[in-house]
């Protein structure tokens, strides 16, 4: 059964800690991406990467930083983590040129 | 600007019930593709319909159907006789191209029953 793991499915953090949320999946995707849910405004998108060493900007990239050195683990960095930071972070992964998107059970982060 | 739109923040009905979600959309682009995804409370999202702009055929499967019109820019889901494991949040989403997808806010539907 093709997965998109999540490493923890809550964390709690202080204000100024560096947050590191791991995202792995195992179906050799060339895509994922980092979402953020939050009540009243959906998902949406806070980086995303086509490929190793490749990432683009989302719509709310500020305060986010993104790694992927292996194809199948692409991590979100919270480089100076805020309350307002405190939202469930979704991952999701697809094949290059397709819709079929694979998303992970989330991870919800509190800072506080 | 691509947007889309889910004015039912939340929906209860009782089971048996049909129940009918709504979703209106905004984009300029003639190409474009509709979702829809079901979150239950285990948090992933599942992913239950995609349909092109080029292809305004209502579909159903199983007690789910999904009415998409153009000239009203919406793509409503709705769940004929409902049951208890239908409660979930359920999201529409649009794309216009492979990695940009715009989600709505999400309507949560609880069914009681």
């Amino acid at each position: 059964d093709v997965k998109v793991t999540q490493s923890s499915r809550y964390l709690v953090k202080r204000t100024g800690e560096k947050v590191f949320l791991e995202c792995v999946q195992d179906m050799d995707h060339e895509n994922m991406f980092w979402y953020r849910q939050d009540p009243g405004l959906g998902l949406r998108l806070i980086y995303f990467s086509y490929d190793v060493k490749m990432k683009e900007k989302g719509d709310i990239p500020e305060g986010y930083s993104v790694s992927r050195e292996k194809k199948e683990r692409f991590s979100l960095i919270l480089e100076s983590a805020s309350t307002n930071q405190t939202s469930m972070y979704l991952c999701a992964s697809k094949t290059q040129g397709s819709f079929g998107y694979t998303f992970g059970s989330g991870t919800r982060l509190t800072v506080v | 600007a691509q947007k889309v739109t889910q004015a039912q923040t939340e929906i209860s009905v009782v089971e048996k019930e049909d129940v009918t979600l709504d979703c209106v959309y905004e984009t300029r682009d003639t190409t474009y593709y509709l979702f829809w995804y079901k979150q239950p409370p285990s948090g992933e999202l599942v992913f239950l319909i995609r349909r092109n702009s080029f292809d305004e055929q209502n579909e159903i499967s199983g007690r789910y159907s999904w009415n998409f019109q153009k000239s009203t820019s919406s793509f409503n889901f709705t769940i004929t006789a409902s049951q208890v494991v239908d409660s979930a949040v359920y999201f529409c989403a649009l794309s216009y191209n492979n990695n940009d997808m715009r989600f709505g806010a999400g309507t949560r539907l609880t069914v009681k029953p």
